[in-house]
């Protein structure tokens, strides 16, 4: 049980487009979906929080309107990279949890290079 | 500021050896505690979870809390080289905390 899953794994872009990257949990309703950033050799990086239906909840520093989450279901959250730049170019994952002090269960991730 | 803490490492140990990793919380709040296990260019994958005081034993693992002194810690019986990794440790109460996650390299 509490299976995550992200589409697409791998993408590579041209500098200007969107992309759009989807977090599905499988087999459990997820309240929270978390979306986190990770250079190369460096730790988790928390982009932002999402409630299903609401608004997200954006750390100090990512743009809310580069970095699009929305948060349709309890089962499903996407992140929108809009204009993408190579500085963009990372590994993005996704979590989810059924409560505030339950186990988050990470989606295996969405390495995204932008040309 | 909510804060979890752990040394970087790298931390290396002979195969077959006990790792030990340590974690340290500032919120006195924390109710849920979890450890996780990371490999270079994959997405972290739970381990343990704890929720009370003492031990808690999974196979090859134990978990170990104390809340009075803020800490809480991850043993790795009989070392493997798979076992070579980052371990994050995470702290929730409202929200869950990450820390930045200890290198653990197993020597052959």
């Amino acid at each position: 049980g509490a299976v995550v899953s992200q589409h697409p794994s791998r993408v590579i872009c041209k500098s200007g487009t969107s992309v759009k990257i989807e977090c599905r949990s499988l087999d459990f309703q997820a309240t929270t979906m978390f979306w986190y950033r990770q250079f190369p050799k460096q730790s988790l990086m928390l982009m932002a929080t999402s409630n299903e239906g609401s608004k997200a909840t954006y750390e100090q520093g990512v743009e809310k309107d580069k970095f699009l989450i929305n948060h349709a279901s309890l089962t499903l959250s996407t992140l929108t990279v809009t204009s993408a730049h190579p500085e963009d170019s990372s590994f993005y994952i996704c979590s989810a949890q059924t409560g505030a002090r339950d186990t988050q269960y990470f989606g295996p991730g969405t390495r995204l290079t932008v040309l | 500021q909510k804060e979890v803490e752990q040394n970087s490492g790298p931390l290396s140990v002979p195969e077959g050896a006990i790792a030990s990793l340590n974690c340290t919380y500032s919120d006195r709040g924390s109710q849920s505690f979890f450890w996780y296990r990371q490999y270079s260019g994959k997405s972290p994958e739970l381990i343990m979870s704890i929720y009370s005081n003492g031990d808690k034993e999974d196979g090859r693992f134990t978990a170990q809390l104390n809340k009075a002194s803020q800490y809480v810690s991850l043993l790795i019986r009989d070392s493997q080289p798979s076992d070579s990794a980052t371990y994050l440790c995470a702290v929730a109460d409202d929200k869950i905390i990450f820390g930045k996650g200890t290198r653990l390299h197993i020597l052959p």
